[in-house]
């Protein structure tokens, strides 16, 4: 699962640092999103998920958080490590047969 | 923890040959999906599989690509006359019932020559 990403963004964070990825999502009737990590050679990993019943989320070290006004969710990692280096995918989920879409992506590089 | 598996990790074919990718979902789930992603670009949605039947598919799931489960464990994509633009990496996953993560496996590059 290489994703080169010649044209993905990136984001270059200090090690220790927090980071906060962005994602505009398209399909106001999505009701469920989920934050991927992909690292070369592999599939995407799931990180966090979030429905649209909230606002925000917390897991070990990571936070989602969803406007559905403006159709934007985030993904915060706190004391970013190197093992965090990656691709980070926003996906969503609308309608009844779990049909993800994922969005761009966006290459976190840290540094020590 | 349960995973998905898929094989060969690496498929090399020629133009006009057929393939098929295998993967073996996580045991208790109850659907199935194929994902590609093209070098560089984002993971796109191939086609949705629950009950035994499709259940959606995009317009990249052209007459060329079929999908089956053939035994209680496997499922695979077939391609029957690859082209070139078919190169790329293609991800089998699986979830446990609707509106749940899905669990990808770890991909298939295929390389059409």
């Amino acid at each position: 699962g290489e994703s080169v990403g010649l044209h993905l963004p990136t984001l270059s964070v200090q090690e220790g640092d927090n980071s906060i990825i962005n994602c505009a999502y398209s399909n106001s009737a999505s009701d469920y999103f989920i934050w991927y990590k992909q690292e070369s050679g592999k599939g995407p990993q799931f990180i966090i998920d979030i429905r649209s019943n909230m606002d925000k989320r917390q897991g070990q070290r990571v936070t989602v958080l969803l406007n559905k006004t403006v159709k934007h969710l985030s993904l915060q990692i706190a004391a970013t490590q190197p093992g965090d280096s990656a691709v980070y995918f926003c996906a969503e989920i609308s309608g009844g047969y779990n049909k993800l879409i994922f969005g761009a992506g966006t290459r976190l590089a840290v540094h020590p | 923890e349960p995973e998905v598996t898929q094989t060969p990790s690496h498929q090399v074919t020629q133009m006009g040959q057929e393939v098929i990718l295998r993967c073996v979902p996580i045991s208790n789930h109850l659907y199935f999906y194929w994902y590609r992603q093209i070098l560089g670009q984002k993971v796109e949605f191939l086609v949705s599989f629950y009950n035994n039947e499709i259940s959606e598919k995009s317009e990249i799931f052209d007459d060329q690509f079929s999908v089956e489960r053939p035994d209680g464990s496997n499922f695979t994509l077939k391609i029957r006359s690859t082209k070139l633009e078919d190169s790329a990496m293609y991800f089998c996953a699986s979830s446990e019932v609707a509106n749940s993560p899905l669990h990808f496996g770890n991909g298939t590059r295929l390389t059409v020559t």
